[in-house]
């Protein structure tokens, strides 16, 4: 069974600081792995990953996948309170197309 | 910018009523999604839908449940007679399919209400 945790479940941070966000997983014939950002309602697509140590970006959003420890991270820099929201890793495999979500992030930004 | 619909965005029924979420996924798209997420848990995968079959379902999606594309839009979710469990948020989502095109886009859901 495909297994996706998420660390740590809740965050709170200033608005300005640095955050990171772990998501470990694991399941079989890896094809790749999805960051979400789910506010009030419907997950909104951030990134794709698919290979090991390149780096995506996307203004002050980065995230890294490591195949080998079965791992990635995503990185929020001079967070704003607009960033409050849960973010949630899905791996996915070939042979089929669903997404197994984990718990999620829950990041909070204080003014 | 293309999106998924989906109607309504709130329904509330009676337990052993049938409803039916409507969703309009990304025209060009080829696969089909449904997820739901009760309130506070995980986002969770029920059936996946593609060239007008299911493609694969989980467990959560018993004989209770129906997807159709009665269409060349609409994909349709059917919950035949409804659970007070069955009380949750119901996504839909697309994708194109395909190496480097699985990239799921989901629309803003429907909240059932089970009563």
């Amino acid at each position: 069974e495909d297994k996706v945790v998420q660390s740590p479940l809740s965050l709170v941070v200033h608005e300005g600081d640095t955050v990171t966000l772990n998501c470990s997983y694991e399941v079989t014939n890896f094809r790749s792995l999805l960051w979400y950002k789910q506010e009030k309602k419907a997950p909104t697509f951030l990134f794709m990953l698919t290979s090991s140590g390149i780096e995506k970006k996307s203004g002050r959003l980065s995230s890294i996948l490591d195949k080998k420890e079965l791992f990635s991270i995503l990185n929020i820099t001079a967070t704003q309170t607009g960033d409050s929201a849960i973010y949630l890793c899905a791996p996915t495999n070939f042979g089929n197309e669903k997404l197994t979500f984990g718990t999620g992030t829950r990041l909070t930004i204080i003014p | 910018e293309p999106e998924v619909t989906q109607t309504p965005s709130h329904q509330v029924t009676q337990m052993g009523q049938e409803v039916i979420l409507r969703c309009v996924p990304i025209s060009n798209h080829l696969y089909f999604y449904w997820y739901r997420q009760i309130l506070g848990q995980k986002v969770e995968f029920l059936v996946s839908f593609y060239n007008n079959e299911i493609s694969e379902k989980s467990e959560i999606f018993d004989d209770q449940f129906s997807v159709e594309r009665p269409d060349g839009s609409n994909f349709t979710l059917k919950i035949r007679s409804t659970k007070l469990e069955d009380s949750a948020m119901y996504f839909c989502a697309s994708s194109e399919g395909g190496t480097g095109k699985n990239i799921q886009y989901f629309g803003a859901g429907t909240r059932l209400s089970v009563l």
